[in-house]
């Protein structure tokens, strides 16, 4: 049973454009999000995180809203760029277990085309 | 050097070969994790030190065994493995256990023949 779902495998868009990356999830303990890019042959590094006391936080070109009642999260980048190309996963915790443990999506894989 | 630290960054292996993954960490954490991403699968947590101490396993068959001599150091033995334990093996380290944001090393794509 899949807690965390990425439903979209992939995403291409224009160079300049929004691109929105879409995380669903089931579990109704979860209280803190993160997103993380990977590049090939290199390891998830992470992006931005936000906790279900807010819905929306923001980092330069980057965003992520949270909708608690439809269990949804998203990530905006505007404007989007070739070099944000990457696969990127959501990831979600119990923070309150204070185990650490993160269940992560599938990933969806942005292209960003010039 | 800095950042967390993957070696080998590939790996073949026979089923009834014996082989350790080596993992190391600059950033002065103190919790260290096993990751498993098989293809077109979520990253799957293995294990989680804390302070050298082990204190998650997920369910990890035996034939996995990890190591944690200290805080910067994390190995993974591998002995017996089957064809579908083939996958990336990341490697993290967080400041604390329950510390959410994770530092990945690049990974060691593993192949069992």
């Amino acid at each position: 049973d899949q807690q965390v779902k990425q439903n979209s495998p992939s995403l291409s868009v224009q160079e300049g454009r929004i691109s929105i990356l879409n995380c669903d999830y089931t579990n109704s303990m979860f209280d803190y999000f993160l997103w993380y890019k990977k590049y090939p042959a290199e390891g998830p590094t992470f992006l931005i995180s936000i906790s279900s006391i807010k819905d929306k936080n923001e980092d330069g070109r980057f965003t992520v809203f949270l909708n608690k009642s439809a269990k949804h999260l998203s990530l905006h980048i505007v404007p989007s760029q070739p070099g944000d190309s990457a696969v990127y996963f959501c990831a979600a915790s119990v923070s309150s277990s204070n185990t650490g443990k993160l269940i992560f999506g599938q990933g969806t894989t942005l292209q960003v085309k010039p | 050097e800095t950042g967390v630290t993957q070696t080998p960054r590939h790996l073949v292996m026979g089923m009834t070969n014996k082989k350790s993954l080596k993992c190391e960490q600059h950033l002065g954490h103190n919790a260290m994790y096993w990751y498993k991403q098989s293809a077109k699968k979520p990253l799957e947590l293995m294990f989680v030190y804390n302070f050298k101490e082990q204190t998650e396993n997920n369910s990890v068959p035996s034939r996995f065994s990890p190591e944690c001599p200290n805080s910067s150091h994390l190995f993974l033995h591998l002995h017996t493995l089957q064809p579908e334990d083939s996958a990336l093996y990341l490697c993290a380290s967080s400041l604390r256990q329950g510390s959410e944001k994770l530092f990945f090393g690049s990974g060691t794509q593993l192949s069992v023949l």
